[in-house]
């Protein structure tokens, strides 16, 4: 079985603060994905990374993809109230038709 | 475009019920998957699909079956419901190139 460790699994911050999600793994995927899940819907992507030791930027959200494509990391900058939610990392293989998810960490913004 | 649907949207079942869980998709992937989400978790692999007539199983696929005839439907049964299978159900359609999974808005399931 392939896991996919995210910490922490909890977080609970001040709006203005900046904090990173992080999310492990001892296996290699081709890619890795970061969704962010409100309550009663489904998770939706946020971003897509592929290259071993890529860094995509999302407005306040930077991703960073590990060198060994093991690891990923999501830091937020000035967290705000609307950054509330569930977020999960996935990892995937070319052509596997599957993915493994994280547990999640659950980041709560107050104002 | 309606994305992935699903219905229904909440169910309550009585335990030995079965039932089936529907899910459709209109963007022609190939790649289908089910997962189950307990409280404050991620999200666990039921069952896959990496195309019609093709199904495999994930990490959880016990108590449940499902098939794929065509390309758009992907539909969960539950053989005799027991209470360890109240959960949230989300069927996804992943777009093959980019790994991306497209959720729909998810079953509410409790069985008593």
């Amino acid at each position: 079985t392939q896991l996919l460790e995210q910490s922490p699994q909890f977080l609970s911050i001040q709006e203005g603060e900046n904090l990173t999600v992080y999310c492990n793994s001892s296996s290699v995927f081709s890619s890795l994905q970061w969704y962010r899940q409100e309550p009663g819907e489904g998770p939706v992507l946020l971003v897509t990374v592929v290259t071993g030791g890529e860094v995509k930027k999302l407005k306040r959200l930077t991703f960073q993809f590990g060198d060994a494509r093991k690891d990923s990391s999501l830091h937020i900058t000035a967290a705000q109230p609307g950054d509330t939610g569930l977020y999960l990392c996935a990892g995937a293989h070319t052509n596997a038709g599957k993915s493994t998810f994280g547990d999640g960490t659950t980041l709560t913004v107050k104002p | 475009n309606a994305g992935v649907t699903q219905t229904p949207k909440f169910q309550v079942l009585k335990t030995g019920q079965s039932m089936t869980l529907q899910c459709a998709q209109d963007m022609n992937h190939e790649y289908m998957s089910w997962y189950r989400q307990d409280p404050g978790m991620g999200l666990r692999l039921i069952h896959y699909s990496v195309g019609a007539g093709i199904t495999d199983q994930g990490e959880v696929p016990n108590g449940y079956n499902v098939s794929r005839s065509t390309t758009e439907d992907f539909p969960l049964r539950l053989l005799s419901a027991a209470p360890s299978q109240t959960s949230v159900y989300f069927c996804a359609s992943i777009a093959s190139v980019t790994d991306t999974q497209y959720f729909g808005p998810g079953t509410r399931l409790t069985v008593l």
